[in-house]
């Protein structure tokens, strides 16, 4: 079955890069997402990657993605004190009209000290 | 609309009670989802809707849960004979699915069941 896992917590300083990780078990996810979650909101798209591309960069964010290890990552460059969130990330199969739904990891709460 | 909406934003109820939650999505948006978000964790499928028509439901946890869509577009989750285990946050989200490329999804706020 599918499973998406992160570690639960990661803590920076102001104006440090962060990095969060991300493992997955289904070799035929076709997209891998990251979405942002802040206290007593819904989820927030960040940015998603093609599972035949290995990066993807949108401004301070950059995705890093290792198809054979199932691994991907998100790093935040010059991470601030609103990027304090928790960051899940998702898979889906499939393509166009046949994908599947999205399956979430618990989340990684990213906390930044001042 | 403009966004994902959903009602109520808080909602405590007594075990063994019936709940409803509604979701407006975005105009447009013919594929909606039901997630479930409990503490600490992230967030389980439970239904997708295709225009009116429940595409897939293998998330639903038991047949106390129900969701209908009668018009393709406003959706509402039910749920009968509540239990303690049912608090948790639900999350409604929609998208253009079908389109080329990825499965992008708007969710809600969500609703923020609370079960005495």
């Amino acid at each position: 079955g599918e499973d998406v896992e992160q570690s639960l917590f990661l803590s920076v300083r102001e104006g440090d890069s962060s990095v969060i990780n991300c493992t997955y078990t289904d070799s035929s996810s076709t997209y891998l997402y990251w979405y942002k979650q802040e206290p007593g909101a819904g989820l927030q798209l960040l940015t998603y990657i093609f599972s035949n591309m290995d990066m993807k960069q949108d401004q301070r964010l950059t995705v890093l993605l290792n198809k054979k290890d199932k691994h991907l990552s998100l790093r935040i460059a010059d991470t601030q004190t609103g990027d304090s969130a928790i960051y899940f990330c998702a898979e889906s199969m499939g393509y166009g009209g046949s994908q599947g739904n999205l399956i979430f990891g618990k989340g990684t709460k990213l906390s930044v000290k001042p | 609309g403009a966004g994902v909406s959903q009602t109520p934003s808080n909602k405590v109820t007594e075990k063994g009670k019936y709940v409803e939650l509604r979701c407006d999505p975005i105009s447009g948006h013919t594929a909606l989802y039901w997630y479930r978000q409990s503490l600490g964790q992230g967030p389980e499928f439970l239904i997708y809707f295709q225009g009116t028509g429940a595409a897939d439901d293998s998330g639903l946890p038991n047949d106390r849960f129900f969701a209908v869509r009668p018009e393709g577009s406003v959706s509402t989750l039910k749920i009968q004979r509540t239990e303690r285990g049912d608090s948790a946050v639900y999350l409604c989200a929609s998208s253009l699915r079908g389109r080329p490329g990825a499965n992008v999804l708007t969710f809600g706020a969500g609703s923020r069941l609370t079960v005495l």
